[in-house]
């Protein structure tokens, strides 16, 4: 079956610092893959995919790689801010497979700090 | 605007007490999810429907009922046999079945027991 396994969190950043959040996956089709972002007490946004191998998915100077070699997407921003507090999910979504829904890691907590 | 409503924000259940909480869409869209987080764990399906008045179940729908009787409304019951219910519940609606790309989310609700 598909899974989605991301680092642990939470992760603690100083502002203006580099984030990598690694996520690896395990799928039987070909998935599109997410990053989502959740504010607290709020729902789930999408903050960028990509849908094929070597895709690059960018948004609000996030960017993450589907890297079919290595099952990966791992997301990155070169300078983040305290505003990107949240908790980010990578998820698959395997379509073409017939399934109906998205396949969610556990999350990791992201705190900025000033 | 067009989006999901979930309401109420906080919802309290007592022992044996059946709670619904409610999904509104006014997107158009044919498909409807309800997802359950627990702290630290990813997203889990508990049902989703594809067309009104169909249903089908996800992941963990036991001790959970629901319906789709209009296009724009899918409330999720949990029930007394829900043994652990306290979760933040989320809902999601997509423009078709399987349709992943294109998931939005209400705010959540959170359930907790008295």
């Amino acid at each position: 079956g598909n899974s989605v396994t991301q680092m642990e969190g939470p992760v603690t950043l100083s502002e203006e610092a580099f984030l990598t959040i690694n996520c690896t996956y395990t799928a039987t089709g070909y998935p599109s893959l997410f990053w989502y972002v959740q504010y607290p007490g709020e729902g789930l946004q999408l903050l960028l995919k990509a849908t094929k191998a070597d895709d690059k998915g960018s948004n609000k100077g996030f960017e993450a790689t589907y890297r079919k070699e290595t099952t990966s997407f791992h997301l990155e921003k070169g300078s983040v801010q305290v505003s990107d507090s949240a908790v980010y999910f990578c998820a698959l979504g395997d379509s073409g497979a017939g399934s109906y829904q998205l396949t969610f890691g556990k999350g990791t907590k992201l705190s900025v700090i000033p | 605007d067009g989006g999901i409503t979930q309401s109420p924000k906080y919802l309290f259940r007592k022992e044996g007490q059946n709670v619904t909480l409610s999904c509104e869409q006014n997107l158009n869209h044919d498909a409807m999810y309800w997802y359950r987080q627990d702290p630290g764990q990813g997203l889990r399906l508990i049902y989703y429907s594809q067309i009104v008045n169909d249903f089908q179940k996800g992941d963990i729908a036991e001790g959970y009922s629901v319906s789709r009787e209009k296009k724009e409304s899918f409330p999720l019951t949990v029930t007394s046999a829900q043994k652990n219910p306290t979760a933040f519940y989320l809902c999601a609606s997509s423009p078709r079945p399987g349709v992943v790309e294109k998931l939005f989310f209400g705010s959540g609700t959170q359930l907790s027991v008295l």
